[in-house]
Parts: C-alpha cells; sequence; structure tokens
C-alpha cells in the first residue's frame, strides 16, 4: 500500500464549478503537507503549504489538513480553463526536500 | 532570475546504457534534490546534496548516483539502464535544507 493515496481522476468541471482534491495517508509522522501543480511538459509548482491540522486560504485555493483522519483537501472556487493541470499532494516529517508525493489528479475546466 | 535549468530534455537510451543528467540550480541555492516521475508511482523521491554532501537517499538500486560540485550544480547518473528506467527525471532547489522546493522542467528518459 502507498504512503499516500491520491485519486488520478481523470476529472473534469465546467468554467466556475468549486473543485475538491483529496489525498489520504497512512504515516502519521507527516507533519508538514503540500500542493503542487503542474502543468503539462512543466515541472510542479508549489501552490500551498501548511504545518499539522487546520485550514489555509490563498485566493481562490484553500488547503485543509485533518490529520486525525489522515486526509487532506485542496479546494479550488471560481475554476478557471487556466486552471487545468495535474495536481499533486506532498508531504514530508520535516521540514525538508524529501517530500512524498501522491500520484496527482488530472483536473480539466472546460469553458 | 533564472529557474532550475535540467539538461538535457529528452534523450532516447538503450538498455545496458549509461546517462547523465545534468541540474543547474537557481543562483544561491545550495540544496538539490532529484525525483523520478512515473505514470504509474508519481513522483519518487531519489537523492538530495547539500553542500556537496549526500544528505538523502531515496529506495531506488545503487545503479542511481549523483553528485553536487562546488557552485551548486548537480548531476546525477544511472548505469545499466533498464526498460523501467523510462521516467521524467526532475531536479528540484532550495535556498537550504528547509526552503520551498523550486522545480525544473525535466529530463524525459526514453529505455528502448
Amino acid at each position: 500500500q502507498k504512503e499516500v493515496e491520491q485519486d488520478p481522476g481523470p476529472l473534469s468541471v465546467p468554467e466556475g464549478a468549486i473543485v475538491s482534491l483529496n489525498c489520504t495517508y497512512s504515516n502519521s509522522a507527516f507533519q508538514y503537507f503540500m500542493w503542487y501543480r503542474q502543468y503539462s511538459r512543466k515541472g510542479p509548482e508549489l501552490l500551498m503549504y501548511t504545518y499539522s491540522s487546520g485550514n489555509k486560504e490563498d485566493g481562490r485555493f484553500t488547503a485543509q489538513v485533518d490529520k486525525s483522519s489522515k486526509y487532506i483537501s485542496l479546494f479550488i472556487r471560481d475554476s478557471q480553463p487556466s486552471d487545468s493541470a495535474t495536481y499533486l499532494c506532498a508531504m514530508d516529517r520535516t521540514s525538508g526536500s524529501r517530500l512524498t508525493f501522491g500520484e496527482g489528479t488530472q483536473l480539466t475546466v472546460n469553458p | 532570475k533564472a529557474g532550475v535549468t535540467q539538461t538535457p530534455r529528452y534523450l532516447i537510451k538503450t538498455r545496458g546504457q549509461q546517462v547523465t543528467l545534468s541540474c543547474s540550480p537557481i543562483s544561491g541555492h545550495r540544496s538539490v534534490s532529484w525525483y523520478q516521475q512515473t505514470p504509474g508511482q508519481g513522483l519518487q523521491f531519489l537523492f538530495e546534496y547539500f553542500s556537496e554532501t549526500q544528505r538523502n537517499k531515496g529506495n531506488f538500486p545503487g545503479r542511481f548516483s549523483g553528485r553536487q560540485f562546488s557552485n551548486s550544480r548537480s548531476e546525477m547518473n544511472v548505469s545499466t539502464l533498464e526498460l523501467g528506467d523510462s521516467a521524467l527525471y526532475l531536479c528540484a532547489s532550495s535556498l537550504d535544507l528547509t526552503g520551498e522546493l523550486f522545480f525544473g522542467e525535466g529530463s524525459r528518459l526514453t529505455v528502448l
């Protein structure tokens, strides 16, 4: 079983929809949680970074961490075609570079 | 400022050959990490270098190796290539061991 599970999709939504992306994990030692966005033929770029449990909001993006359930989410409000990309969750025990990634969810926002 | 630069972007090799991939981090960044990305496994951590020293290594066979130079540039080498080594190899740099990772666009390796 993988340490981090993420539904690979693909997920297709109309423009303006609220998108919910999720990951579950099994390693209770994970303390740092991240969401990356990867456009086709590009490297991943950091979207959201949270430590421990709670919510964090940045513009149209909200990240939630529920450590008791070992479950993290990324919500995208008012989704735009430019949000079409693969979204990867990632986590680490310490604030370092050895990240454990989910497989990624491919999102398409249709105009 | 310039981002993380990886060369070559695309390459094709045959089984048994070896390959060297190069990564130039963002100026001033001292930590370089390497990841392998495949459709089935996603991104998997290969190794991390800081100040020319390997600080962490993932669960890959010894055929995968790397090094970092005094100017923070890094190379990774894969020897005796196997079909399963076909992947996108991503390099990421950060200011130090705890900073945000900035990824390059990757080197796409195809092994025939």
